[in-house]
């Protein structure tokens, strides 16, 4: 059974500070999706990582996939308060079909 | 481009009701998926459908079932309501193959009382 698993579960930070999120997960896969969360609504497309190596950049984020330790990290530069979510990694179970099996989720909270 | 649309968003029921929740994929994707959120057990796979066929079942009772029409709209049914049910009820669409981005929709808030 695929186990994907986040930490820290929770983290507040200062704005304009840096810091990574880790995802692992228990089984061969090379589809990794990050997502964000705001309290009460639904699940905001991230990143799409589908190879060993991928990294992919959007503002202040930054995510990257190594397939040989099944570790992906989303990295966050200079925070700032709007990046104040949920964030959750997930992995696709099965080749050829959608199933994602989501880690907990990471809290994120930027004080300024 | 309209997004996943859900549709009720919000609703109440009574224990041992039934409920069907609708959700209309962004157009020309053929998956359609369907995840449970709560508190407790976070997110989880409830199906995905394809060609109005079931690809994948997650680890749900009988209670919750799913179909997909030929217009790749889909419903899910859940009998014989628990309070545990209670949760937010997420329907996501996505292209065909794997690795393409999956796209959430609102989600319905469901309540059982």
């Amino acid at each position: 059974e695929l186990k994907v698993e986040q930490n820290p579960l929770f983290l507040s930070m200062q704005e304009g500070k840096n810091y990574t999120i880790y995802c692992n997960y228990s089984t061969t896969s090379d589809r990794l999706y990050w997502y964000r969360q705001d309290p009460g609504k639904s699940l905001e497309s991230l990143f799409v990582l589908l190879s060993n190596g991928a990294v992919k950049q959007e503002g202040r984020l930054m995510a990257s996939l190594d397939t040989k330790a099944r570790l992906s990290t989303l990295h966050i530069t200079a925070a700032v308060h709007d990046l104040s979510a949920t964030y959750f990694c997930a992995v696709d179970e099965i080749q050829g079909a959608q199933k994602l099996v989501f880690g907990q989720g990471t809290r994120l909270t930027i004080n300024p | 481009k309209a997004g996943v649309t859900q549709t009720p968003r919000y609703l109440i029921k009574t224990r041992g009701q039934q409920v069907t929740l609708s959700c209309s994929p962004i157009s020309g994707h053929r998956s359609v998926s369907w995840y449970q959120q709560t508190p407790g057990q976070g997110l989880q796979f409830l199906f995905e459908y394809f060609s109005e066929t079931q690809r994948n079942k997650g680890n749900f009772p009988g209670r919750f079932s799913g179909r997909q029409f030929s217009n790749s709209r889909s419903e899910m049914n859940v009998s014989t309501l628990e309070l545990g049910d209670s949760a937010l009820y997420l329907c996501a669409s996505s292209r065909a193959s794997s690795g393409n981005t999956i796209y959430f929709g609102e989600g319905s808030w469901l309540t059982v009382v």
